[in-house]
């Protein structure tokens, strides 16, 4: 079965240290793969998104992310981080399977930003 | 700005009475979604319309039903809602299986 992986539920990182967010996924083939972020009561927004070719990708905010096939995670990263980017952040996965596609979200990692 | 509209905001309903939340896009995505989120839980897919077909999840509880007039506009409807139904709700679109843009999503409270 198709599923997504986040092994980090929370993270604290000091404002200006690098970051790094873990997700993999399991499925047969390569799937389409998606980083968003997530304020308190608000929707998610669009970090980044990967469906072939180079494999590091960027997005917005200074965010990163680089697929890896022989490792099957899609980890995201931004060298510096800052105060406003404690957020939620969600990988998920878009993939067809059994005649359908499913759109599949990890179970979020909580980050938090030290002044 | 093109975007992802959902109202209202908040939505306050009396526990088996029925409630309707409203989404609406300026993109012209043919794909709308909607997603049920609890507190501290990744989104859940309750359904989708992909042009004028309905998909339901498989776990979707009969009590949740979706209307889609056009392209721009898509409702859920829930019949009888209990206390568990209390989330977020969030409407996404997509132009085919593109990446999802999502509304700023709807806070139900059932008393």
């Amino acid at each position: 079965a198709q599923s997504v992986t986040q092994p980090d539920i929370h993270i604290t990182v000091s404002e200006g240290a690098s970051l790094e967010l873990r997700c993999n996924y399991s499925y047969g083939a390569t799937p389409y793969l998606f980083w968003y972020v997530q304020s308190p009561g608000q929707g998610l927004q669009l970090l980044l998104k990967y469906f072939s070719g180079d494999t590091l990708v960027q997005g917005i905010k200074g965010f990163e992310a680089e697929f890896k096939r022989s490792q099957s995670s899609f980890n995201l990263r931004k060298p510096s981080v800052h105060w406003s980017d404690a957020a939620e952040y969600f990988c998920a996965v878009g993939a067809f399977g059994s005649g359908t596609y499913k759109y599949i979200f990890g179970t979020g990692t909580r980050l938090k930003v030290l002044a | 700005d093109a975007m992802v509209i959902q109202n209202p905001r908040y939505q306050v309903t009396q526990f088996g009475k029925p409630v309707t939340l409203s989404c609406s896009q300026t993109l012209n995505h043919n794909v709308m979604y909607w997603y049920q989120q609890k507190s501290s839980q990744a989104p859940k897919l309750l359904f989708h319309y992909y042009d004028k077909d309905f998909n339901n999840e498989a776990d979707t509880p009969d009590n949740f039903q979706s209307r889609r007039p056009n392209t721009s506009f898509c409702f859920l409807d829930i019949r009888s809602p209990g206390l568990g139904d209390a989330a977020m709700y969030l409407c996404a679109t997509s132009r085919d299986w593109g990446e999802q843009f999502f509304g700023p999503g709807t806070r139900l409270t059932v008393l």
